[in-house]
């Protein structure tokens, strides 16, 4: 069980947009850690994607964009793209048990 | 070029001892906190342990903790990971990756290295 949740999986189709949610609590994303979102391509290294919550890393395209309210966050994904498809991870701070804590990732489908 | 490079897994039976290696180029190694996150196989990401930039400091999350130990050579721009008593719990893909942020609770990976499959088995 992670401390963070996120749906297991999430479809759309090209083109369409999707968000994917993580939900924490007053010990991680409501304590004001910061939120951060990965992308896991099938057979390769998880990526930075979004970090602080909101910002882009460059090289990142602005299909991709964050944001956080309260307890939880939001990955969304514009436009989607075949290449899109891959598991994405968010990850936070846990006051609670004192580390750095990932969210249970989303499989992403494009249809 | 930035890179984050692994080496050191294998198989190892039950109990046993394996020393990861992580060696680092293209930026300012000594400037950073650098950390292992692991990821067993089917699964999600799982964050394993931190080094401070000047080894000062160490954390570990609990499932390892007392087991394994990181450390680093700042003049060799190399982080380790000294894994004992091991389990068939402790199988994954072992990630190399560099910390970025000011405080504790605004730190985030900003570059990972490919990995090494550790496999506990008899």
């Amino acid at each position: 069980q992670s401390v963070l949740t996120q749906p297991p999986s999430v479809s759309g189709a090209p083109g369409q947009t999707v968000t994917i949610s993580c939900t924490g609590s007053s010990s991680n994303i409501g304590a004001s850690s910061d939120v951060h979102w990965y992308q896991q391509l099938p057979g390769t290294a998880p990526r930075l994607l979004i970090y602080a919550n909101t910002n882009r890393p460059s090289g990142v395209p602005d299909r991709f964009s964050g944001s956080k309210s309260g307890t939880s966050a939001s990955l969304a994904i514009t436009g989607l793209q075949a290449e899109d498809e891959a598991d994405y991870y968010c990850q936070s701070y846990d006051n609670g048990v004192s580390g750095w804590v990932f969210g249970g990732g989303t499989k992403l489908t494009v249809l | 070029e930035v890179q984050l490079v692994e080496s050191g897994g294998g198989l190892v039976q039950p109990g046993g001892s394996l020393r990861l290696s992580c060696a680092a180029s293209g930026f300012t190694f000594s400037s950073y906190a650098m950390s292992w996150v692991r990821q067993a196989p089917g699964k999600g990401l799982e964050w394993a342990s931190v080094i401070i930039n000047n080894g000062g400091d160490t954390f570990y999350a609990d499932s390892v903790k007392g087991r394994f130990t990181i450390s680093r050579d700042n003049s060799k721009n190399t982080l380790y990971l000294q894994m004992n008593s091991l389990g068939a719990d402790d199988t994954a893909v072992y990630y190399c990756a560099k910390f970025r942020g000011v405080m504790m609770t605004e730190w985030y990976f900003d570059l990972w290295g490919r990995g090494t499959l550790v496999t506990v088995s008899s």
